[in-house]
């Protein structure tokens, strides 16, 4: 088992939907989660970290379920610029950055 | 305020020669990154450092080489480029706090 597992998708979605991307993980000594976006061609870019009681930011809401190690990012009304790749990231070892352990991402296309 | 920068950007080599990527960061974070994404793989790390004069091997160290001299510079080396090596490399820093930031990337080509 990988130890972070991504569904590649592609999630295809039209404009206004809404969508939501699981991301499990093994260790569950696993400290820190967050969600990067990555663009095509372009770098990864922190989206949002992901806190035990669940956090929101505008359209995006992120959860972490411990027990049953995983964690989810919800996009609410979806817009065309929200099409790239979600990384999901998890650290074993909360302080020591070298632990962070990359899933290989979702795919999704939002559709006018 | 680019922040972290990364160059070349773009760079066809052949086979054999020595390649360095530089990165630069501006925010005097103390961790910094190399990684590689390949298709199917995605990012994988090379190598890191915790501070000037302190790096450690990643996930796939072979055939590069790291310093840092300064903290704001981490330069990546490969002594002799390979087919393989072909990839985009990805430096990245940040703080003990786990967030890491991202510079655009060097695509290297080893024909």
């Amino acid at each position: 088992r990988k130890e972070v597992e991504q569904d590649p998708g592609p999630f295809n979605v039209p404009e206004g939907a809404t969508v939501a991307f699981n991301c499990t993980y093994s260790n569950s000594a696993s400290q820190s989660f967050f969600w990067y976006r990555q663009d095509c061609r372009k770098e990864p870019k922190l989206l949002m970290s992901v806190y035990s009681s669940g956090n929101e930011d505008g359209r995006f809401t992120a959860q972490l379920n411990r027990a049953s190690q995983y964690i989810s990012l919800l996009i609410r009304d979806s817009k065309l610029s929200d099409s790239a790749t979600y990384l999901c990231v998890v650290n074993a070892n909360a302080g020591n950055n070298r632990k962070l352990i990359w899933g290989l991402g979702t795919s999704l296309a939002v559709n006018p | 305020d680019a922040g972290i920068t990364q160059s070349p950007r773009y760079k066809i080599t052949e086979t054999g020669r020595q390649v360095t990527l530089m990165c630069h960061q501006t925010w005097s974070h103390s961790y910094m990154f190399w990684y590689r994404q390949d298709l199917g793989h995605g990012l994988r790390l090379i190598y890191y450092s915790a501070a000037a004069d302190i790096t450690d091997k990643g996930e796939v160290p072979d055939g590069y080489v790291v310093s840092r001299s300064k903290t704001e510079n981490f330069p990546l080396t490969l002594e002799s480029a390979t087919r393989s090596q072909t990839s985009v490399y990805f430096c990245a820093s940040g703080n003990s706090g786990n967030t890491i930031y991202f510079g655009e990337g060097s695509w290297l080509t080893v024909v």
